[in-house]
């Protein structure tokens, strides 16, 4: 069974950082591309990064581009997001998705598996 | 970028009506398409993607069609268990960007 389970969520204030990690399991998490998406409170779904099988891939949404970094250990089976200079419109659930294919040869990005997200408050 | 439009933004109809949802891309995205189902207080599921492939265990009164800017799901039936909002979700370039959702409610 694919799990996938969000941690590092917390309180913090406008300026801080915070790393958020995606713990894998059920699938072969080196073979997929994995994704972070953001949902401020009752708003849509926002797609924030997204990093290749290998890692050697990084991909930003434009309004986190330079405060936030994406990585993965797959000797760990972890995905992570760094973010850095946060400010009060990156407050929401942040959720590790995964790719739904490891085909190269299928463009884009859509997601099967979800985690169960983590929350971002940032407020003074 | 691509902007992915939605509507309605919402919807209330009856228990066993049709239900469509309309997205509506920028440009052309081919049939690079998939659309989520997320009930209250839940994940985001994916119910079909390739604009109409239906998601391995997603039920089959959901269907989604369309290609190049208009793409539609369809509920052929809709049951109280299909309270939602659901999103579409461009995947053909970056950004992968998702349309603002249709909540669904039943009247």
């Amino acid at each position: 069974e694919v799990q996938l389970l969000e941690s590092g969520g917390d309180f913090v204030q406008p300026g801080g950082s915070l790393r958020l990690s995606c713990a894998a399991s059920g699938f072969t998490f080196s073979n997929y591309a994995m994704t972070w998406v953001r949902q401020a409170p009752g708003k849509g779904l926002e797609w924030v990064s997204s990093i290749s099988d290998s890692g050697g891939k990084t991909y930003y949404a434009d309004s986190v581009k330079g405060r936030f970094t994406i990585s993965r250990d797959n000797s760990k089976n972890t995905l992570y997001l760094q973010m850095t200079d946060l400010g009060a419109e990156d407050t929401a659930i942040y959720f590790c998705a995964k790719r739904h294919t490891n085909n190269a040869l299928v463009p884009g990005n859509y997601f099967d598996y979800w985690g169960q997200g983590t929350l971002v408050s940032v407020s003074s | 970028d691509i902007q992915m439009t939605q509507s309605p933004s919402s919807l209330s109809a009856s228990v066993g009506d049709r239900v469509t949802i309309s997205c509506r891309a920028s440009q052309g995205i081919s049939n690079y398409l998939a659309w989520y189902q997320q009930k209250p207080g839940q994940v985001p599921k994916l119910l079909i993607y390739a604009a109409s492939t239906l998601h391995s265990g997603a039920s089959s009164r959901f269907s989604g069609s369309g290609s190049g800017t208009d793409f539609t799901l369809t509920i052929s039936s809709l049951q109280p268990e299909d309270v939602a909002t659901y999103f579409c979700q461009k995947y053909d370039t970056v950004p992968w960007t998702f349309g603002q959702g249709t909540k669904v409610e039943i009247k």
